[in-house]
């Protein structure tokens, strides 16, 4: 079982750019939450994905915009970065909307 | 608003010691609490879940406690070890998203 796979580890993009972080959830999972987590803060809830519509969504912008597809993988959109988009950025998949979260390694997003 | 706190915000002990990171949280109404690690620049690892209804869970050298009641949670290490030397963050859910703290940095010298 490959767990949560992100992609890509690392990213540098500059200021007004967009970018698609992508998350392939573990084997048998059906649910994508995706969190953002600046340095020495802990991760902050972005948005929740189940079959295929966003279930949740926490205080982002209308910048922040996901998409989950059939197998359940998940993109992560973020339209006209700003500095302060600079983050790590984590996946988590579980097998219900309230069920127990793995996450995967993270995508390091740096705008500048 | 679901608000997280965790105490110490670090710590740094000898090798074999015990020892507790304490989390609190504003509303007692959850459906569970989660224990994390996490290594510099890394995702998260699982430690501990412990559903509301439950009062503790072990694994290993670790056990949590949970006291919805009074909104706080432990985390203790048992015989602590360089390895052990890491973020531990506490989330707690109450819906579909996870509340987190901003973590305890954890140090275990040789």
């Amino acid at each position: 079982d490959a767990g949560v796979t992100q992609s890509p580890t690392h990213l540098i993009k500059t200021r007004g750019q967009q970018v698609t972080l992508r998350c392939s959830p573990k084997s048998g999972h059906d649910t994508v939450s995706w969190y953002q987590q600046a340095l020495g803060q802990g991760p902050q809830f972005i948005f929740q994905y189940y079959e295929e519509e966003e279930r949740q969504r926490g205080n982002f912008p209308d910048r922040f915009s996901g998409h989950q597809f059939p197998n359940y993988s998940s993109e992560l959109n973020v339209n006209a970065l700003l500095l302060g988009d600079s983050a790590l950025y984590l996946c988590a998949s579980s097998s219900s909307p309230t069920g127990l979260a793995f996450f995967g390694q993270g995508t390091r997003l740096t705008v500048v | 608003k679901q608000e997280v706190t965790q105490i110490p915000a670090a710590l740094s002990v000898p090798e074999g010691e015990n020892l507790v990171l304490n989390c609190s949280f504003t509303d007692s109404a959850i459906y569970n609490l989660q224990w994390f690690r996490q290594d510099p620049g890394k995702g998260l690892t699982s430690l501990l879940l412990i559903q509301s209804s439950q009062r503790e869970q072990t694994s290993g050298r670790l056990n949590a406690s949970l006291d919805k009641s009074s909104g706080r949670s432990t985390l203790y290490i048992a015989a602590s070890q360089p390895g052990d030397s890491a973020t531990y963050l506490c989330a707690v859910s109450s819906g579909y998203a996870l509340n987190f703290g901003k973590g305890t940095s954890l140090l275990v010298t040789p």
